[in-house]
């Protein structure tokens, strides 16, 4: 079973629409990382939440981490196909240095 | 300043030949990760490395699976002998310290076992 559960995993919708995308587990993170990811590349960060309850916004994104730091979520406002691309979560484990990944939900955005 | 470097960024072998994938991460960077990413899934930790000392690899599978960082930089990942399900693209990544701090990707090497 996976550590992260990313849902949905597939999500198309039109230029101008929000989305809301999800990472959910039963274990409590120190912190979790969203990354993006287009074809071709490999991931780049997007943001690091830390405190439970957080809530962080960059441009159209706004990234918020549960308050018992078990789950997150990624919302999008007026998608645009430049924001087509896989988005993954990442978290750090309590007793464990290393980020595990989530499987990510693959976006498109259709102009 | 240049990101993470990769080589090759594509390989195609036949199941049971050895292949090597190469990475230079970001200068000054202390710690290099290598990922297996399979199609549709997130990237999967293999091996980490602080400076030039393999501190967690645990996901790696040992059996085939080798990897050093000599002099604490430039690392290697080879596989010998490949099997079909080996087919995934291979991601390096480096960051300053430890994993929590931002990691850097290259653009992974696509490998195909046939």
């Amino acid at each position: 079973t996976q550590l992260l559960e990313q849902s949905p995993q597939f999500l198309s919708i039109q230029e101008g629409e929000n989305l809301t995308v999800y990472c959910n587990s039963s274990s409590v993170f120190s912190s979790l990382q969203w990354y993006r990811q287009e074809p071709g590349e490999g991931p780049v960060l997007l943001v690091t939440v830390v405190t439970g309850g957080e809530v962080k916004k960059l441009k159209r994104l706004t990234f918020q981490f549960g308050d018992a730091r078990k789950d997150s979520s990624l919302h999008i406002t007026a998608a645009q196909p430049g924001d087509t691309g896989l988005y993954l979560c990442a978290a750090e484990t309590l007793n464990n240095n290393d980020m595990r990944f989530g499987a990510g939900t693959r976006l498109t955005v259709k102009p | 300043e240049a990101g993470v470097v990769q080589s090759p960024r594509y390989k195609i072998i036949e199941k049971k030949q050895p292949v090597a994938f190469w990475c230079n991460p970001i200068s000054g960077h202390n710690t290099l990760y290598w990922y297996r990413q399979n199609l549709g899934q997130g990237p999967e930790l293999l091996i980490r490395y602080e400076n030039e000392e393999a501190v967690d690899d645990s996901q790696l599978p040992k059996d085939r699976f080798s990897a050093e960082r000599l002099k604490g930089v430039d690392s290697t990942l080879k596989i010998q002998p490949a099997e079909l399900g080996d087919s995934a693209v291979y991601l390096c990544a480096s960051s300053l310290f430890r994993s929590t701090d931002t990691q850097y990707f290259g653009p992974g090497t696509r490998l195909t076992v046939l």
